[in-house]
């Protein structure tokens, strides 16, 4: 398997722009996180979803920021308008269950710079 | 505020030395785990340790959990310039049903 996939790897975009970012998690993966990080406030989980539906979203920062899941091997968060502080570094994670007791698998991340 | 803290934020030791981290928590938990990131990627499980265990081994790490206390410590043994890294500490508990990561020790290993 490939692991979890994430695009774009980095992101240019300005402030005001629609930016979203794309996450295919590992076959078979029935739990998907999303996460950012940056060196002020670390990783932050933002939300997450268990067989395609949304179980919590209370880490989204705000209403410029919605993720979907519309199948099992494919999700994407969208900010929209993007604003400066919202660079950062995101993570897209899957896991095989829900509970805590299983590991997660990150993606590589895409960096997203907004100016 | 993070469920997990790792002190200290920064380690520096000498290749072959030991490293030594540390998690405290503050609400109870079911598991804790460890996790790895190496600059620019992504984290990276290491180990998982449940609430009824006390200390658990994978190859050259050593994770103990003592929940009186809401801490838990890796330690690296015999460590390489290849364990330079951040490591992070995730909790469950705080209400949520999933992880939630602590700030993170970077260790340098020098060669």
């Amino acid at each position: 398997d490939a692991g979890v996939i994430q695009s774009p790897r980095h992101e240019v975009t300005e402030m005001g722009q629609e930016v979203t970012l794309r996450c295919k998690p590992i076959s078979g993966h029935n739990s998907l996180f999303w996460y950012r990080q940056t060196m002020m406030r670390g990783l932050e989980l933002l939300i997450y979803f268990n067989n395609n539906v949304p179980i919590d979203d209370s880490g989204m920062p705000e209403d410029r920021f919605s993720a979907k899941m519309p199948n099992a091997s494919f999700s994407t968060l969208k900010i929209q308008p993007s604003e400066p502080r919202d660079s950062a570094v995101y993570f897209c994670a899957s896991s095989f269950g829900l509970a805590v007791s299983y590991e997660q698998y990150f993606g590589p991340g895409t960096r997203l710079t907004v100016t | 505020s993070q469920q997990g803290e790792e002190d200290p934020q920064a380690l520096s030791i000498q290749e072959g030395e030991n490293a030594t981290m540390n998690c405290s928590y503050k609400t109870s938990i079911n598991n804790l785990q460890w996790y790895r990131q190496n600059s620019g990627r992504g984290l990276v499980h290491l180990i998982l340790i449940r609430s009824n265990e006390r200390e658990k081994h994978s190859g050259r790490l050593r994770v103990t959990l003592d929940t009186s206390k809401k801490s838990s410590s890796l330690l690296i043994t015999a460590s390489r310039a290849a364990d330079t890294a951040s490591y992070f500490c995730a909790t469950d508990g705080a209400g949520r049903r999933a992880l939630t990561f602590g700030s993170g020790t970077r260790l340098q290993v020098q060669p």
